[in-house]
């Protein structure tokens, strides 16, 4: 199995700011890896797959980054509705795996 | 618009079964894979089980296997998930989601059913 370490667990930034989120595999899986992001009592919602395509509708602010084992998401300037929990997902092999997540809140 | 609505959840004693279910509509549902994840109270996201467009493939995580059976109704566009021998460990709220495509990722999520396991 693979594992999705994320870092930091929480990250605590202004609005208008940019986050850079980290999350990093046990082993490679090339460049099958998604972002998603969740708001308290939501549903998961995609964000980035393939390590850097963005899912429809989703805001040009969001990018990704990154292959084999490091990978980065990156929100240039925080909005508002941004401060949320994001989870990263590797599909290279089965089973698929989430990373713990990391807390982007309100400072 | 792609919608996909849980359904079924409850409380349930350890050891019984439970099945939850999954409507589909604004998408070809027999075009599409589909699978399960599940999150538990304030903990993170674990992938339980994957069925191919047609059903005729299914994969699940170990900690599931044996126990867990998703099946598909392409006539009824509905996914299912059959929970035998539930414990306690398996208390979580229970999504479908829509596969992106290759089995990879998930594009459009339901809002979730809560599954509690509790004598």
């Amino acid at each position: 199995e693979i594992v999705l370490t994320q870092s930091p667990a929480t990250l605590s930034l202004s609005p208008g700011e940019r986050a850079t989120l980290s999350c990093r595999a046990s082993q490679s899986v090339s460049n099958h890896l998604a972002w998603y992001q969740q708001k308290p009592g939501q549903a998961p919602r995609l964000l980035i797959y393939d390590a850097s395509n963005r899912a429809t509708g989703i805001a040009a602010r969001f990018s990704g980054s990154g292959s084999g084992t490091d990978f980065t998401l990156t929100i240039s300037s925080l909005e508002p509705e941004d401060f949320a929990i994001y989870f990263c997902q590797q599909g290279s092999s089965r089973p698929l795996t989430f990373g713990g997540g990391t807390n982007v809140e309100i400072k | 618009q792609v919608q996909l609505v849980e359904s079924g959840g409850g409380v349930v004693q350890p050891g019984r079964s439970l099945r939850v279910s999954c409507a589909a509509s604004g998408f070809r549902f027999n075009g599409y894979g589909m699978h399960w994840v599940r999150q538990a109270p304030g903990k993170g996201l674990e992938w339980v089980a994957v069925i191919g467009h047609d059903g005729t493939y299914q994969n699940y995580v170990d900690t599931v296997k044996g126990r867990f059976t998703i099946s598909r109704d392409n006539f009824k566009n509905t996914l299912y998930l059959e929970m035998n021998s539930l414990s306690a460990e398996d208390t979580a709220v229970y999504y479908c989601a829509r596969d992106l495509g290759k089995g990879k990722f998930f594009d459009y999520w339901g809002q979730g059913v809560l599954v509690t396991v509790s004598s």
